[in-house]
């Protein structure tokens, strides 16, 4: 079992450039998130998913899109990136409500 | 809108002493509060609290829930250096597991 993995690690955007984060859980868990971590700060919900074809907004949906097109996967497209956006992004995934969720190893992002 | 807020947001202490980290909430929907540890990279799992006056240990670590309160801590005795790391308070309050989460503590133990 990998249990949640995340890719890339690390990456550098220009100003008004896309990208997708991948995140892929082995473990059948129907529901799936995507947190972003700001320095000092907690974590904060972006999108969330119960399962695949059902995605919905969390805190911090602006500027991201989301696609739940099988249970194993639920990227996070950054559309025209932008400095704020520069942060660590976990994804996370558990097997039901009020279950224990995993977390993949982050996403470390910086626009400039 | 949910709110979590942990004290203190920084703790320095010595190997051997004992802390207290602290988590208040405001949120609709009480489901449960959960604790993680982050020390580098992703968040580890410590413990998750639904009922009201239930300690749950594990180890050196032990966590208790006052729901009347809306109040969470955690606490870690004989500290080690391998216990400095942020800790995540968090609570869920919808019906899709969703948490919000606090800003952290930052625990420092020094040799």
């Amino acid at each position: 079992n990998a249990g949640v993995t995340q890719t890339p690690k690390f990456r550098i955007l220009k100003i008004g450039q896309s990208m997708t984060l991948q995140c892929t859980q082995d473990m059948n868990h129907n529901y799936m998130y995507w947190y972003r971590q700001d320095p000092g700060m907690g974590l904060k919900l972006i999108y969330y998913s119960v399962g695949a074809g059902i995605t919905d907004k969390g805190e911090v949906p602006n500027g991201y899109n989301v696609s739940r097109s099988t249970t194993e996967d639920f990227p996070l497209r950054l559309e025209l990136a932008a400095p704020s956006q520069t942060s660590v992004y976990f994804c996370a995934s558990s097997y039901r409500d009020k279950e224990t969720q995993y977390f993949g190893p982050g996403t470390r992002l910086l626009v400039l | 809108e949910d709110k979590v807020v942990q004290s203190p947001l920084s703790l320095v202490v010595h190997e051997g002493d004992t802390v207290t980290l602290n988590c208040s909430y405001e949120v609709t929907n009480f489901r449960s509060l959960l604790w993680y540890k982050q020390e580098k990279k992703a968040p580890t799992f410590l413990f998750m609290l639904t009922s009201s006056g239930i300690e749950k240990k594990s180890g050196r670590l032990s966590s208790i829930l006052d729901k009347k309160e809306l109040f969470s801590i955690l606490n870690i005795t004989a500290t080690q250096t391998g216990d400095s790391a942020v800790y995540l308070c968090a609570v869920e309050a919808t019906s899709y597991g969703k948490l919000t989460f606090g800003q952290g503590t930052i625990l420092t133990v020094h040799p």
